[in-house]
């Protein structure tokens, strides 16, 4: 119930094409979906999140699609650049009656974009 | 301003002996999360302080982990009696709750921790 599946684990994707990463949720509590991106040797970084209410969200080259129905949403990088090789994570979280917002993350995609 | 700190950035240490692992979060923010990211695996919550509120701590693998918030800042997670197992990258966040569900949690660079 609690758990948000991710794939794929490893993604190469070429220099200016499209990176796509899936997530599946179970729990319909779930109030806030994240993603966090990755680079070696530092802390996961907030890129982009999106609420239930809407299906989605793009900033810059990135966008998030989400479908509720499916208790699915995606992360998509358009015009995928090296300097976007890292690994991400999608999550979930429902906030709490005191503001704390219980991440729960899926397991990581690395990430490789290709010169 | 700088962001949240960790300290050490790496410890190795015998199986058996206690860590204590510190967080700097940054400052002005109330909530302080930690979490542990094992190899190949999403990051597992452990514990959560929020201003003066007792700590969340359902995400505590054992009683051998412990952690405390000094002050509303400066937080220690201390494993004791470490295993093997307790081999990973230990991640703190730090965030500004204004509303809820309003809020970004803003990680360290962690602290790896391996246990021979």
């Amino acid at each position: 119930q609690q758990q948000v599946k991710q794939s794929p684990q490893s993604l190469i994707v070429q220099k200016g094409g499209i990176s796509i990463i899936n997530c599946a949720y179970e729990n319909t509590a779930f109030d806030y979906f994240p993603w966090y991106q990755q680079f070696p040797g530092k802390g996961p970084a907030l890129l982009i999140a999106i609420r239930p209410d809407v299906s989605e969200k793009k900033e810059g080259r990135f966008t998030i699609s989400f479908n509720k129905s499916a208790k699915q949403f995606s992360l998509h990088i358009m015009d995928s650049q090296p300097g976007d090789s890292a690994t991400y994570f999608c999550a979930a979280s429902i906030t709490m009656g005191t503001g704390f917002q219980k991440l729960v993350f899926g397991t990581g995609t690395r990430l490789l974009v290709s010169p | 301003g700088a962001g949240v700190s960790q300290s050490p950035s790496n410890k190795v240490t015998e199986k058996g002996k206690d860590v204590e692992l510190r967080c700097d979060p940054i400052s002005g923010h109330t909530a302080l999360y930690w979490y542990r990211q094992s190899l190949g695996q999403g990051l597992e919550f452990l514990i959560y302080f929020q201003g003066n509120s007792a700590p969340d701590k359902s995400g505590l693998p054992s009683d051998r982990f412990s952690a405390e918030r000094t002050g509303g800042s400066v937080s220690t997670l201390t494993i004791q009696r470490t295993q093997q197992e307790d081999s990973a990258v230990y991640l703190c966040a730090s965030s500004l709750v204004l509303l809820a569900g309003l809020e970004t949690q803003y990680f360290g660079p962690g602290t790896r921790l391996l246990v021979l």
